[in-house]
């Protein structure tokens, strides 16, 4: 069993629609849990980061943290045609520099 | 000035060459990190260097060298590579070691070896 599972898609939806991207893991010693955008051939970009459980909200994109479930999620409200990238979910134990990445799920949104 | 820079962009080389990527940051960051990424693939750690000490080595083969002359500049040397080394290098850096926060990527060297 990997350590961090994504689904790689492709997901399309229509613009406007709520995006919902998920991932699990294994590892309870995990703290922070990040998402990532990548475009093509670009590097990735930090998108939120959330200690421990909870929710966090940034204009329209939310992350959730289930710690009890091992189960993270990112919502992208009213998504728009330049949302169309890779997004990756990480992952991170307290003070630990190794940082373990979903295998990311591409996403388009289309006009 | 919140960036990664990284050189060259693209590299082509021999499985006899050495070259050099390299990786700089002026944002104060104390961590720096090279990664691995294949096409359609998730980044793959292969270095961290933290306070310019070398704390995580991925058990990466001895042909990639990295090396941290400052804590702005992060380089990965390359000496007698196989194709299938061919990816996208991507230098990171974070604000404090082991903490995520304004963590920043590089856009990578897209790297062939033939």
């Amino acid at each position: 069993q990997k350590e961090v599972e994504q689904d790689p898609g492709p997901l399309s939806v229509p613009e406007g629609a709520i995006v919902s991207l998920n991932c699990t893991y294994s590892n309870s010693a995990f703290q922070y849990f990040m998402w990532y955008r990548q475009y093509s051939r670009k590097g990735p970009e930090l998108l939120m980061y959330t200690y421990s459980s909870g929710n966090k909200e940034d204009g329209r994109f939310t992350a959730q943290v289930d710690k009890s479930s091992k189960y993270i999620s990112l919502f992208i409200r009213d998504s728009q045609p330049s949302d169309s990238a890779t997004y990756l979910c990480a992952m991170m134990r307290l003070n630990n520099n190794d940082m373990r990445f979903g295998a990311g799920t591409r996403l388009t949104v289309k006009p | 000035d919140t960036e990664v820079t990284q050189t060259p962009k693209h590299l082509v080389m021999g499985m006899t060459n050495k070259k050099s990527l390299k990786c700089e940051q002026h944002m104060g960051h104390r961590a720096m990190y090279w990664y691995k990424q294949k096409a359609k693939k998730p980044p793959e750690l292969m270095f961290v260097y933290s306070y310019e000490k070398l704390s995580i080595n991925e058990s990466v083969p001895s042909r990639f060298s990295p090396e941290c002359p400052n804590s702005s500049l992060l380089n990965l040397h390359l000496h007698a590579l196989q194709p299938e080394d061919s990816a996208l290098y991507l230098c990171a850096s974070s604000v404090r070691p082991g903490q995520p926060d304004e963590q920043y990527f590089g856009p990578g060297t897209r790297l062939t070896v033939t």
